[in-house]
């Protein structure tokens, strides 16, 4: 049974035109991730929340955005994107690692092409 | 400086030979350690974690050396089902923040 669902699978865009990718777990983590992974290059780290607490990381741009409504679901929002921001954009959950050792665990991605 | 790297490969290896990985960390801060496997075009897999005595998983072997801040994967009588990427992955003390390295690709030819 799939663990952590990402919707949808493929999307294509268009250049400038807002998208928005949807990331939901059944593992009641309390941290949901979201990475950027271009081809042949590691994931990259965008944000994370632990609960409701948002962290960004200091150098994902303006153009990223995120929400997370409650326990269960998490949104990746590009305002504008750009050809480079084509890309897979990972998922993944944890427990709160602070203190411990928890892995993470990942959804099968979303592929996003920009036109 | 990268907080993870690894030498990106490609490793070729023939059908039952023995493999190594390395990968080195740059925050003293670190605390837990894991290798993920990824396939293309898939999402990373949890392939183990490894712990300060060193762990061992069939074929695999994970030593963490913190001393000199790195980690290695040993892949024992290598199957053509292990080509994939191997990536090493680092989480912070201060919680939940993971760091990947870039990866090492790995091709098992028969």
């Amino acid at each position: 049974d799939a663990m952590v669902i990402q919707n949808p699978r493929y999307q294509v865009t268009q250049f400038g035109k807002p998208v928005t990718l949807s990331c939901s777990q059944t593992l009641n983590h309390n941290v949901m991730y979201w990475y950027q992974q271009k081809s042949s290059q590691a994931p990259k780290l965008l944000f994370h929340y632990y609960d409701k607490d948002f962290n960004n990381e200091a150098d994902t741009p303006d153009n990223f955005q995120s929400r997370r409504p409650n326990t269960s679901f998490c949104f990746l929002d590009i305002r504008s994107p750009g050809l480079g921001d084509a890309a897979m954009y990972l998922c993944a959950t944890s427990r709160d690692s602070t203190g411990g050792s928890y892995e993470q665990y990942f959804g099968p991605g979303t592929r996003l092409t920009v036109t | 400086r990268k907080e993870v790297e690894q030498d990106p490969g490609p490793f070729n290896v023939p059908e039952g030979a023995t493999v190594a990985f390395n990968c080195t960390y740059s925050n003293s801060a670190s605390q837990s350690f894991f290798w993920y496997r990824q396939d293309c075009r898939k999402e990373p897999k949890l392939l183990m974690s490894v712990y300060s005595s060193g762990n061992e998983d069939g074929r695999f072997t994970a030593q963490l050396n913190r001393a000199s801040q790195y980690i290695s994967l040993l892949i024992r009588d290598s199957k053509l089902s292990d080509s994939a990427t191997y990536l090493c992955v680092v989480n912070l003390i201060t919680g939940n923040q993971f760091y990947f390295g870039t990866g090492t690709s790995l091709t098992v030819i028969p």
